[in-house]
């Protein structure tokens, strides 16, 4: 029950082109579901947030999209760009206050070709 | 404002040794958490430190512990390192929600 499961595990997509990644989890006490870029040689930095109380937050070119009845989650990215190639997690999380860690999904390798 | 800050970036131990990692979270942060990211593979949680007490566990043998000060800053310890112990070990640190990750120490073990 403490699993993110993440699709796909590479990707490549053109420039201007939308890049979808999607998550499923089987935990319903998730609460907080992040997205992170991962560059090489680097730690993950948040993208987006979502909460289980709303459908879709966008935020410029990036998007989740949440399904609580199908317990899954996608990260849309429009008009991808090369600068846009990193690997891609998306995570869960539960509990309020200062608990709460994180599950990771696997990663997805984005690659925006120019 | 610095974020969060990783020490060494880089080390390279012998099968056996013991590894000391340290972490200082971003400014207004208390709570820290260390990560083991293998290569190819999400980051994995190792523990959570808050008012230096370790508050949550993830599967990890007891020959990972870690430590909090009073500045909010924090230590990773491995003991008996086997050679699966090389990986990248992120710490992170969080303020409510929103957790702030540092870019890591990479760990080999020979």
């Amino acid at each position: 029950q403490q699993q993110v499961k993440q699709s796909p595990q590479s990707l490549i997509v053109q420039k201007g082109g939308i890049s979808i990644i999607n998550c499923a989890y089987e935990n319903t006490a998730f609460d907080y579901f992040p997205w992170y870029q991962q560059f090489p040689g680097k730690g993950p930095a948040l993208l987006i947030a979502i909460r289980p109380d709303v459908s879709e937050k966008k935020e410029g070119r990036f998007t989740i999209s949440f399904n609580k009845s199908a317990k899954q989650f996608s990260l849309h990215i429009m008009d991808s760009q090369p600068g846009d190639s990193a690997t891609y997690f998306c995570a869960a999380s539960k509990g309020s206050s200062n608990t709460g860690k994180l599950i990771f999904g696997q990663g997805t390798t984005l690659q925006v070709k120019p | 404002d610095a974020g969060v800050t990783q020490s060494p970036t880089h080390l390279i131990k012998t099968r056996g040794q013991q590894v000391t990692l340290r972490c200082s979270p971003k400014s207004g942060h208390d709570t820290v958490s260390w990560y083991q990211q293998a290569l190819g593979q999400g980051p994995q949680f190792i523990f959570q430190y808050y008012e230096e007490e370790e508050r949550q566990r993830g599967n990890f043998p007891d020959r990972f512990s870690g430590h909090q000060f009073p500045n909010y800053s924090s230590e990773l310890n491995v003991n008996a390192l086997l050679l699966g112990d090389s990986a990248l070990y992120l710490c992170a640190s969080r303020f409510l929600h929103g957790y702030t990750f540092g870019s890591g120490t990479r760990l080999t073990v020979v």
